[in-house]
């Protein structure tokens, strides 16, 4: 079972509409929960970081929020625009540098 | 300020033979690992380095090699190419404050057949 999952795994949505992404974990303990940007044919970009004790992190229109009682956190985007299509990953900081990465979920934008 | 620069961006080997992935970073950043990346998977760790002359494997090392020898770069070896290591390689680098952003390459499309 992955330790790291996110729902849904694909998501189309118009622009200007608001979404949200899910991220369920079983990795426990952690010291920090991190959402990154993956462009098609680029690397993942940094968003959001939020150690175990933060509830949210804001980034422009990105806001994460974190549940540590239930093991989720969520991506919320407001008023998407066209350049938000991408695939966004949720990642954990076991210790150090070990990270858990999730699958990520496929954003799709349209005019 | 170039970042993480990785080489080559694509490349097609046949079964056997034997290449080396390049990866630069200009931020003196300490801590330099190496994933893959599979459809439906999320990035898995190869190998990694916590500083020059100091390196360790990740969750899928086989097939794999690397060195640091500076603390700017660090090289990934495929020593006899298999089809399953078809995927797409990214080299990140980050401080190694826990917090710190980890800051990716743009990655490497490698095809083997």
């Amino acid at each position: 079972k992955n330790q790291v999952e996110q729902s849904p795994q694909s998501l189309i949505i118009l622009e200007g509409k608001n979404c949200t992404l899910q991220c369920n974990y079983t990795v426990s303990p952690f010291s920090n929960l991190r959402w990154y940007k993956q462009d098609t044919g680029r690397g993942p970009v940094s968003l959001t970081i939020m150690t175990f004790s933060e509830n949210t992190k804001s980034n422009g229109r990105y806001t994460a929020t974190l549940d540590a009682d239930t093991k989720q956190s969520s991506l919320h985007i407001t008023a998407s625009q066209l350049s938000d299509s991408a695939s966004y990953i949720c990642v954990l900081s076991r210790y150090g540098q070990n990270f858990v990465f999730g699958p990520g979920t496929r954003l799709s934008v349209l005019p | 300020n170039a970042g993480v620069t990785q080489t080559p961006k694509f490349q097609v080997l046949k079964t056997g033979q034997s290449m080396t992935l390049q990866c630069a970073q200009d931020m003196n950043h300490e801590y330099m690992s190496w994933y893959r990346q599979d459809p439906g998977m999320g990035l898995r760790l190869i190998h990694y380095s916590v500083g020059a002359g100091i390196t360790d494997q990740g969750e899928v090392p086989n097939g794999y090699n690397v060195s640091r020898s500076t603390t700017e770069d660090f090289p990934l070896r495929l020593l006899s190419a298999a089809p399953s290591q078809t995927s797409v390689y990214f080299c990140a680098s980050s401080r190694g404050q826990p917090k710190n952003t980890i800051y990716f390459g743009e990655g490497s499309w490698l095809t083997v057949v």
